[in-house]
């Protein structure tokens, strides 16, 4: 069976220093694994998605992950926070070619930047 | 250019009263997903279409339905709304000779329940 748990519920940082947002997932294969971003009273706007080409993951707005079997992590950084990052962050993962392309979304982890 | 299209973005209803939340897609993907999320929540899948092959969630309640009309259009039918299902409700799509189950989703339309 699928899951994914994202570690934080929130985290805060200071404008310009980097940020980390935590994801495991659990999979019985080969996963999708995706961020996804939500701004208030916004739909879903994907960041970046792993898609086994390459295990350092580069997506918008300068955001990254690294997906690591042996720990089965795909955290989400960014160098230097800014204002406009401040959201709620999701991982999602999804069995490869599932029929129904069904997601399994973690919790979320709502990001503050501060001034 | 929007590709996935949710109207009305607000819809006011009353207790008991029916309400219908639209969906369209101009990607031509052949797999609609509706969710259903709560404040401070993860969305929630309600069911989905496979083409015309409507697939329910187990815990889905019997008050939401949808339609399908075609390719292009999926409805959220909620046939006496409760104060419980006031939420963001969240259409999205898939296309599913992709391989990545990567979905587009809409802008979503907030419910709320008077």
């Amino acid at each position: 069976a699928q899951s994914v748990t994202q570690l934080d519920s929130h985290v805060s940082v200071s404008e310009g220093t980097p940020v980390l947002l935590r994801c495991n997932y659990s999979s019985s294969y080969s996963p999708s694994l995706f961020w996804y971003v939500q701004h208030p009273n916004k739909g879903l706007q994907l960041l970046l998605k792993y898609t086994s080409a390459a295990t350092l993951v580069k997506g918008i707005n300068g955001f990254e992950a690294e997906f690591k079997k042996s720990e089965t992590s795909f955290h989400l950084t960014k160098p230097s926070a800014h204002m406009s990052d401040a959201a709620e962050y999701f991982c999602v993962v999804s069995d490869r070619g599932n029929q129904g392309g069904k997601l399994i979304f973690g919790q979320g982890t709502e990001l503050s930047v501060k001034p | 250019d929007a590709m996935v299209i949710q109207n009305p973005r607000y819809q006011v209803t009353q207790f008991g009263k029916p309400v219908t939340l639209s969906c369209s897609q101009t990607l031509n993907h052949n797999v609609m997903y509706w969710y259903q999320q709560k404040s401070s929540q993860a969305p929630k899948l309600l069911f989905h279409y496979y083409d015309k092959d409507f697939n329910n969630e187990a815990d889905t309640p019997d008050n939401f339905q949808s339609r399908r009309p075609n390719t292009s259009f999926c409805f959220l039918d909620i046939r006496s709304p409760g104060l419980g299902d006031a939420a963001m409700y969240l259409c999205a799509t898939w296309a599913s000779g992709s391989p990545y189950n990567e979905q587009f989703f809409g802008p979503g339309t907030r419910l709320t329940v008077l």
